[in-house]
């Protein structure tokens, strides 16, 4: 159980445009997801906090123009960067929280690895 | 000061060796606290959580200590497998759920 899939897993793609990052929770309703960003050898930041139903909380300096978080449902949300560039390269992952089982435990997809050319 | 800071490494030590990782955390409100485990350019991966009492999970063993804010983890007999950067992670409670992960330290195990 507690399986969080991320799609895609690799995007490559041209300056200006628009990537859609999906987030599911495959055997779970998810409380709560978090996106995190990822650049080599550094650790996890934690991008924003994303309950179902209402508006994300993004941590300081994350841009929410930018980066467009939407949760439609306990077992979906989806982070779209948008008007890429190149230093948004990077690693993103997602994580959610298992409604009514340990506190705290995040259950991490694969990650989408972006890069953008 | 970084809210979790541990050492970077990496450390590089021999099949079947024991390793110990030490962790601080800076905020005294924490509540939850874990190892997590990442392999290169993969997602990371829970180990184990870590509570005030310690845990032992086979070769590995989690201690925490409140009142010195600093988590410790010790891999013993440690395998080629173990190679992978392990992750300090202090949680904090309420409805958000939120956790800080600390900078990771690179472990490598050769033959």
């Amino acid at each position: 159980g507690a399986v969080v899939s991320q799609h895609p897993s690799w995007v490559i793609c041209k300056s200006g445009t628009s990537v859609k990052i999906e987030c599911r929770s495959l055997d779970f309703q998810a409380t709560t997801m978090f996106w995190y960003r990822q650049f080599p050898k550094q650790s996890l930041m934690l991008m924003a906090t994303s309950n179902e139903g209402s508006k994300a909380t993004y941590e300081q300096g994350v841009e929410k123009d930018k980066f467009l978080i939407n949760h439609a449902s306990l077992t979906l949300s989806t982070l779209t960067v948008t008007s890429a560039h190149p230093e948004d390269s990077s690693f993103y992952i997602c994580s959610a929280t298992n409604r009514g089982v340990a506190k705290n435990i995040q259950y991490f997809g694969a990650g989408t690895r972006l890069s953008v050319l | 000061r970084k809210e979790v800071e541990q050492d970077p490494g990496p450390f590089n030590v021999p099949e079947g060796a024991t390793v110990a990782f030490n962790c601080t955390y800076s905020n005294s409100a924490s509540q939850s606290f874990f190892w997590y485990r990442q392999d290169c350019r993969k997602e990371p991966k829970l180990l184990m959580s870590v509570y005030s009492s310690g845990n032992e999970d086979g070769r590995f063993t989690a201690q925490l200590n409140r009142a010195s804010q600093y988590i410790s983890l010790l891999i013993r007999d440690s395998k080629l497998s173990d190679s992978a950067t392990y992750l300090c992670v202090v949680g904090f409670e309420g409805s958000a759920s939120k956790i800080i992960f600390g900078s990771g330290t690179r472990l490598s195990i050769r033959p």
